[in-house]
């Protein structure tokens, strides 16, 4: 079955701290993958997306990911993360003629603390 | 920039009541989509339409209808609203089949039935 899971439901950072996000994912075929991010009360903002080519995608506000085949895992990355990074991050998927269906992941709650 | 407008942020309704919520986009999308989204489910998806007058069910269709009579908008109809449909409502956009995934999300509306 098609799946997308994210491991940690909430994770604290301090600010200028290093971020990682886990996102794993399960699906047929070859994957389109996308981060969003969620601030309170609105609605989703995408961050990176990942069709094909260098595994490495850079996205807004200098976030990263990295897409890794072989571990069907696309994680995101901040090397300093900021107060106004917290938010409710979501990885999704999708693929090519899928009429643009995304699988989304629960969700990882982003808390920076000062 | 894409607009995705949710005509509500907020709603109380009552038991049993017929609900509308409305989606309207300004980018010419074919495809369009309705979530709801509750705390450590993530999104999922109820309905979307690739194009006019038609629509595919998501993963949890039960209890809601849709409508599509202009491109430009998509609604969300609980036919009778219950207490389990209490929930933030989360509408979409995106470019044609064979284009890019990329969604473009509406702020959201949250939907209390009492």
């Amino acid at each position: 079955a098609q799946s997308v899971t994210q491991p940690d439901i909430h994770i604290t950072v301090s600010e200028g701290a290093s971020l990682e996000l886990r996102c794993n994912y399960s699906y047929g075929a070859t994957p389109y993958l996308f981060w969003y991010v969620q601030s309170p009360g609105q609605g989703l903002q995408l961050l990176l997306k990942y069709f094909s080519g260098d595994t490495l995608v850079q996205g807004i506000k200098g976030f990263e990911a990295e897409f890794k085949r072989s571990q069907s895992s696309f994680n995101l990355r901040k090397p300093s993360v900021h107060w106004s990074d917290a938010a409710e991050y979501f990885c999704a998927v999708g693929a090519k003629n899928q009429g643009g269906k995304l699988i989304f992941g629960q969700g990882t709650e982003l808390s920076v603390k000062p | 920039d894409v607009k995705v407008t949710q005509s509500s942020r907020y709603l109380v309704k009552r038991t049993g009541e017929k609900v509308f919520l409305e989606c309207v986009q300004d980018m010419d999308h074919e495809n369009m989509f309705w979530y709801r989204q509750d705390p450590g489910l993530g999104l999922r998806l109820i309905y979307f339409s690739y194009d006019v007058k038609m629509k595919e069910k998501g993963d949890i269709p039960e209890g809601y209808s849709v409508s599509r009579e202009k491109k430009e908008r998509f609604s969300l109809i609980l036919e009778s609203a219950s207490t389990n449909q209490t929930s933030m409502y989360l509408c979409a956009s995106s470019p044609p089949l064979a284009g890019e995934s990329i969604q473009y999300f509406g702020a959201g509306t949250r939907l209390s039935v009492l």
